[in-house]
């Protein structure tokens, strides 16, 4: 069964400094991978898939992602945080010709906290 | 890209009541997706709407506690019934664009309910 664990329920961080949101998945052959945002009282937002190709994926509003396939993880990362960054962030897997519709597996979801 | 409409947005509801939520898509899409994600967790798949066939629903969720209608490609309602204070929850609607395995999902707004 496909399965995504996000180890951290939240991640502080100081504006201007690096972030790393941790993603790790487990899936029966090559995964597809999304990373998603949440703002306060607001539906979900995609930011960036890895689907194959060059490992280092990059997304919306300056994020970027690295698929490492050996250790089965697609952290998601950012060179200089921003407290407008500040939200809920939601790492997605899904198996390929997983049968069914295809079905999108969230992650339990990191908060991201980013001080001035 | 797809852009979502959900109504209402929020709503305060009496133990024992149904409520009906509706979704509109500005363009027609095969797939629809209800989710749930109850307060501090992620996202729980609740079933799959396809235009002119019955909805696929998910373990642990029932038709009679969801009915979902689609009766054509831009617009659903999720209905959930006879409602207790544990359907307390935003529910969102979502749609896929893309290839059945490697397009992301756009979702909407949300509908934010809360059961007394």
């Amino acid at each position: 069964a496909q399965s995504v664990a996000q180890p951290e329920d939240q991640v502080n961080v100081a504006e201007g400094n690096p972030l790393t949101v941790k993603c790790t998945y487990s899936v029966s052959g090559n995964p597809y991978l999304f990373w998603y945002v949440q703002y306060p009282n607001r539906g979900l937002q995609f930011l960036l898939k890895y689907i194959t190709g060059d490992n280092l994926v990059k997304g919306s509003y300056g994020f970027e992602a690295e698929f490492n396939k050996s250790q089965t993880s697609f952290h998601l990362k950012k060179p200089s945080a921003l407290v407008s960054d500040s939200a809920l962030y939601f790492c997605a897997v899904r198996a390929p010709f997983s049968g069914g519709y295809n079905k999108l597996i969230f992650g339990a979801g990191t908060r991201l906290a980013v001080h001035p | 890209s797809a852009v979502i409409s959900q109504k209402p947005s929020r709503d305060i509801c009496q133990r024992g009541t149904s409520l009906t939520i509706q979704c509109q898509v500005d363009s027609q899409v095969t797939m629809m997706f209800w989710y749930r994600q109850q307060p501090g967790q992620s996202l729980t798949l609740i079933a799959t709407a396809n235009q002119g066939s019955e909805a696929t629903y998910e373990s642990g969720f029932v038709i009679d506690k969801f009915p979902i209608s689609r009766p054509n490609l831009t617009f659903s309602t999720l209905t959930v019934s006879n409602m207790s204070p544990e359907d307390s929850s935003i529910y969102l609607c979502s749609v896929r664009t893309g290839g059945s395995s490697t397009g992301e999902l756009f979702f909407g707004e949300g509908s934010r309910l809360t059961v007394l």
